[in-house]
């Protein structure tokens, strides 16, 4: 199935750095969201993004959904080791309200 | 409970097996979803049931993939004739609102097929 693409698809930062991340669709979408998965769970919402142009900050987080509605990021400030897990866009067209389309992820893992 | 629950948490067939994976919502949840995710790999959509709307089943990759739904509560997965390609985690996800992409996910079933 469609994929959006994300990177990087992987990071290892140490503890009290920010980090940036990215998704990028050849789709428009009309909702952007991220979620956040730790070993063995299912995905979490992290913050939800329903116009274009949008900046949303959720505590650390903030995410921006692009003008073109065809990509988004992501950024963690002052990362700290609970933020280690794999990060996922996720994009909402019109026309397919309940279907999302999932990233390929951004595997984070933070050093002490 | 509060959240989603999925079972068998964990399942080992071999090839050619039947296995149903099920997953109970989150009481007064409309929409259910199942998501297929291999290693090291992101969501792959499969099936989507909203209300007494037909199924959006366009994500299921073969005929051997079918998906079950009583009312707005219990859904079945279920796969015939497994082969080593199904090994993979399968998450279900149930919303209040189809329209908002926020989805509340289960733990997964992991399925390893020999």
């Amino acid at each position: 199935g469609q994929q959006l693409n994300q990177s990087p698809q992987s990071m290892f930062i140490q503890e009290g750095e920010d980090v940036s991340m990215n998704c990028t669709s050849s789709s428009i979408f009309n909702t952007w969201l991220w979620y956040k998965q730790e070993p063995g769970e299912g995905p979490v919402l992290l913050i939800a993004l329903y116009k274009a142009g949008e900046l949303t900050s959720n505590g650390r987080l903030t995410a921006q959904f692009g003008i073109t509605r065809k990509d988004s990021f992501l950024n963690i400030s002052a990362s700290i080791p609970s933020d280690v897990g794999i990060y996922f866009c996720a994009g909402q067209g019109t026309g397919t309200a309940s279907k999302l389309t999932f990233g390929t992820g951004t595997r984070l893992q933070v050093t002490l | 409970g509060a959240g989603v629950s999925q079972s068998p948490s964990n399942k080992v067939t071999e090839k050619g097996k039947d296995v149903e994976l099920r997953c109970d919502p989150i009481s007064g949840h409309t929409a259910l979803y199942w998501y297929r995710q291999r290693l090291g790999q992101g969501l792959e959509f499969l099936i989507y049931f909203q209300g007494n709307s037909a199924p959006d089943k366009s994500g299921l990759p073969s005929d051997r993939f079918s998906a079950e739904r009583t009312g707005e509560s219990v859904s079945t997965l279920t796969i015939q004739r497994t082969q080593q390609e199904d090994s993979a985690v399968y998450l279900c996800a149930s919303s209040s609102d189809s329209y908002t992409g926020e989805l509340f996910f289960g733990e997964g079933s992991r399925l390893t097929v020999l």
